[in-house]
């Protein structure tokens, strides 16, 4: 069964500076994996997503993630962060005939300090 | 982008009484669909798969008869709660796929905030 790592409960960036969080998945296959963000009290939306091709992928908002199979990765990335990024952000991956059933990291969230 | 609705957004229902919460899939057909609950401060959690025209599918640990998933048309599933307790009080999210499946994306909708008073 595939399972997704989120190592960072919490992470708090000052408004302006560059964010990494971290993902690392297990899985026997090539997976499908994705990042989604939840504003409180909201559903999920997904900001970007890798299936295949280019292991490097941009998503909305200004946001990108790479895949790197040698450490089982898909860590996201901005550059600048806003104030308004500020929320929880769920890694998740996609397997078997369906990759529709997802997997959830148990999420990671983000404070933006002034 | 496809557009998935749940309604009620909120609801509160006093213990022991049932609750209704309807999964819409607003511009495409849907065969299936998902049920997720998400616990405070915790990540989302498969409760069912939802087939159009057949049984739901549970995820080990979810009663069956305590969370009833009615499928009957391509674009609605409804979760109901019955019996509810306080300790069903969580966050339920569905999502759905256009098609019949396979290498197709998920699409959630914004969740509906359940507490059992």
């Amino acid at each position: 069964a595939q399972s997704v790592t989120q190592p960072d409960i919490h992470i708090t960036v000052s408004e302006g500076a560059s964010l990494e969080l971290r993902c690392n998945y297990s899985y026997g296959a090539t997976p499908y994996l994705f990042w989604y963000v939840q504003s409180p009290g909201q559903g999920l939306q997904l900001l970007l997503k890798y299936f295949s091709g280019d292991t490097l992928v941009q998503g909305i908002k200004g946001f990108e993630a790479e895949f790197k199979r040698s450490q089982s990765s898909f860590n996201l990335r901005k550059p600048s962060v806003h104030w308004s990024d500020a929320a929880e952000y769920f890694c998740a991956v996609g397997a078997g005939s369906g990759y529709s059933t997802l997997t959830f990291g148990k999420g990671t969230m983000l404070l933006v300090s002034p | 982008g496809a557009v998935v609705s749940q309604h009620p957004s909120r609801v509160i229902c006093k213990s022991g009484t049932s609750v209704k919460i309807e999964c819409r899939s607003l511009d495409f057909q849907a065969t299936t669909m998902f049920w997720y609950r998400q616990f405070p401060k915790q990540s989302l959690m498969l409760m069912a798969t939802s087939n159009e025209g057949s049984k739901a599918t549970y995820e080990q640990g979810v009663e069956k008869d305590k969370f009833l998933i009615n499928h009957a048309s391509l674009t609605l599933s409804t979760l109901t709660v019955t019996s509810a307790h306080p300790e069903d009080s969580s966050f339920y999210i569905c999502s759905a796929i256009p098609g019949h499946g396979g290498n197709t994306e998920a699409f959630f909708g914004q969740g509906t905030r359940l507490t059992v008073v």
